[in-house]
């Protein structure tokens, strides 16, 4: 198993670019996350979809969209991109919600210039 | 709003001594805490956690401990070795929070030999 993959590993884009950052999970899991990392500071949640064709926002979502069409893939999309976009996104994937541990990508290092 | 909160910014242990993390919650309706871990340009590897019905867990070296009373719990590493040295994150989740992951900012353990 190759667990959860994101692709690309780093990425810099200009201020108004859009992007889509690629998640994959190969264990059959229905719930995935995406959170973001700003520096020195802990995880935060964007997005999350607790099976193919539900997703629901948490707590930072403004400037993202997201869509679960199947249960491997859930796609993180910026339309416009701004400065205060420039994080590591780490998506996730856990076999049920709460009282689960989550499994991690290797993250996407996103810079907006 | 931290909800999650590690004051402790860094640590630094001798091998074979024992490493303590602290980590403090606001949110009384969080029923469930994680510990990851997080090695430089990875993702968050999940390492041990605890429900609230308990007040300790343990898995070889690494101990969690509950008190949920304080709103504290922590994590003992021992004997800690250099493999060790990593960014720690807390994390949080219960009923209220949906299926968040509550995180705290994260303590860098440096264990040195």
């Amino acid at each position: 198993n190759a667990g959860v993959t994101q692709t690309p590993k780093f990425r810099i884009l200009k201020i108004g670019q859009s992007m889509t950052l690629q998640c994959t999970q190969d264990m059959n899991h229905n719930y995935m996350y995406w959170y973001r990392q700003d520096p020195g500071m802990g995880l935060k949640l964007i997005y999350y979809s607790v099976g193919a064709g539900i997703t629901d926002k948490g707590e930072v979502p403004n400037g993202y969209n997201v869509s679960r069409s199947t249960t491997e893939d859930f796609p993180l999309r910026l339309e416009l991109a701004a400065p205060s976009q420039t994080s590591v996104y780490f998506c996730a994937s856990s076999p049920q919600g709460s009282y689960n541990e989550q499994f991690f990508g290797p993250g996407t290092r996103l810079t907006v210039l | 709003d931290q909800q999650v909160k590690q004051n402790s910014p860094s640590l630094s242990v001798q091998e074979g001594r024992i490493s303590i993390l602290n980590c403090d919650y606001t949110n009384s309706m969080f029923d469930y805490f994680l510990w990851y871990k997080k090695y430089p340009a990875e993702g968050p590897t999940f390492l041990i956690s605890i429900s609230s019905i308990k007040d300790k867990n343990e898995d070889g070296r690494f101990t969690v401990f509950l008190n949920k009373s304080a709103k504290h719990l922590s994590l003992h590493i021992v004997p800690s070795q250099p493999g060790d040295s990593a960014v720690y994150f807390c994390a949080a989740s219960g009923r209220n929070s949906g299926y968040a992951l509550n995180f705290g900012k994260g303590t860098s353990l440096l264990v040195t030999p």
